[in-house]
């Protein structure tokens, strides 16, 4: 069964300095990997998805997140950050048919001036 | 434009009242999901549809019903058997024979009063 672990409940992060969100996933096959972002009483916003070829993916809003399949890893990263980053981040998995897409439970980071 | 609509934004519930939440696309999606979100529990699938007058389970969904009679809506019902329903509710839709991603509504909160 498809599942998602991000183990960072709250990642507090000044203003202007790097950001990597944590996940791990579990899946038998190629995995298809997403990060959403969601904003207080909002629906989800796609930042970026990997489904295959060039393990390294561009996002929106300055965003990256490089697939690992020896670590079950999609780490997402930002050089700097922004005050507007400050959200709560699902990663997801995923598989062709999408019978399921598996959410973790979320990472909710605080930027602070 | 293209999107998933979700109605109301906001919804009040007695206690033992059955209440339905809309969600509709115009996306040509083939296929539907409903999510229910709860801090620090991400999201978890309530029932998923793959076609039309088809639908599946997710994980939680006992206290919930769902209906499938046109591509474009898949309405919930949270039943009085819910007992616990006052949640934050995530409809999705996802083209599955096509590499893209799952776009969301803008969620409806539920309150039991």
């Amino acid at each position: 069964a498809q599942s998602v672990t991000q183990p960072d409940i709250h990642i507090t992060v000044s203003e202007g300095a790097s950001l990597e969100l944590r996940c791990n996933y579990s899946y038998g096959a190629t995995p298809y990997l997403f990060w959403y972002v969601q904003s207080p009483g909002q629906g989800l916003q796609l930042l970026l998805k990997y489904f295959s070829g060039d393990t390294l993916v561009q996002g929106i809003k300055g965003f990256e997140a490089e697939f690992k399949r020896s670590q079950s890893s999609f780490n997402l990263r930002k050089p700097s950050v922004h005050w507007s980053d400050a959200a709560e981040y699902f990663c997801a998995v995923g598989a062709r048919g999408f019978q399921k897409l598996v959410f973790g439970t979320g990472t909710r980071l605080l930027v602070s001036p | 434009d293209g999107g998933i609509t979700q109605s109301p934004k906001y919804l009040f519930r007695k206690e033992g009242q059955n209440v339905t939440l809309s969600c509709e696309q115009n996306l040509n999606h083939d296929a539907m999901y409903w999510y229910r979100q709860d801090p620090g529990q991400g999201l978890r699938l309530i029932y998923y549809s793959q076609i039309v007058n088809d639908f599946q389970k997710g994980d939680i969904a006992e206290g919930y019903s769902v209906s499938r009679e046109k591509k474009e809506s898949f309405p919930l019902t949270v039943t009085s058997a819910q007992k616990n329903p006052t949640a934050f509710y995530l409809c999705a839709s996802i083209n599955p024979g096509g590499l893209t991603e799952a776009f969301f509504g803008q969620g409806t909160r539920l309150t039991v009063v």
